[in-house]
């Protein structure tokens, strides 16, 4: 089973600042990586899949990089409504695994 | 536009059965694989099952393989979860997601409950 690893755990930061979200996996997942939003109480949204592409309808102050292990969700300036939880997810496997989540909270 | 309505979820006890549907509409339902993730109150997501489109190949994370049974039946557009032998730490909110690689749709999810 690949185990991907998500830094930091909580990131608080003020509406307007810059958010970068990690996701490192234990082993190579080429691109074929996914980073979702959850907000309380409600299902995942897809932003990025393909470590580096956005979803329809997802504002380009989303974006997603990197290959292989490493892979980075930078939101560049945070909205009110941008204050969720990020999970990231492969599909490099048979076996789908998820993050453990990084939470995003207004400092 | 891509609709998925989970049902069946209930409060069961440990031990127990339940048989999770997923009822899918707005997209070709038998062109696309299928999954069902699930998530503990509080906790992270969790992928548990996948099956192909026809139903030819099948998955499962190691938490659930030997308890759980995924099926699909396409001229009904649904997918299931057969769960037996239900544990306490099954008790999540159970998701069915289609594609075979990242999940671009979601239905509002099902809660099972197992507690006695």
């Amino acid at each position: 089973e690949i185990v991907l690893t998500q830094s930091p755990g909580t990131l608080s930061l003020s509406p307007g600042e810059r958010a970068t979200l990690s996701c490192r996996a234990s082993e190579s997942v080429s691109s074929n990586l996914a980073w979702y939003q959850q907000k309380r109480g409600q299902a995942p949204r897809l932003l990025i899949y393909g470590a580096s592409s956005r979803a329809t309808g997802i504002p380009d102050r989303f974006s997603g990089s990197g290959s292989g292990t490493d892979f980075t969700l930078t939101i560049t300036r945070l909205e009110p409504e941008d204050f969720a939880v990020y999970y990231c997810q492969q599909y490099g496997s048979s076996f789908r695994t998820f993050g453990q989540g990084t939470k995003v909270e207004i400092k | 536009e891509v609709q998925l309505v989970e049902s069946g979820g209930d409060l069961v006890q440990p031990g127990g059965s339940l048989r999770l549907s997923c009822t899918s509409s707005g997209f070709m339902f038998s062109s696309y694989s299928m999954n069902w993730v699930r998530q503990a109150p509080g906790k992270g997501l969790e992928w548990i099952s996948y099956i192909s489109h026809v139903g030819t190949t099948i998955y499962y994370a190691d938490s659930v393989k030997g308890r759980f049974t995924i099926s699909r039946d396409n001229a009904k557009n649904s997918l299931y979860l057969q769960m037996n032998s239900l544990r306490g730490e099954d008790t999540a909110v159970y998701y069915c997601a289609p594609r075979g690689t990242y999940f671009d749709s979601w239905g509002q999810g099902t809660l099972v409950t197992v507690s006695s």
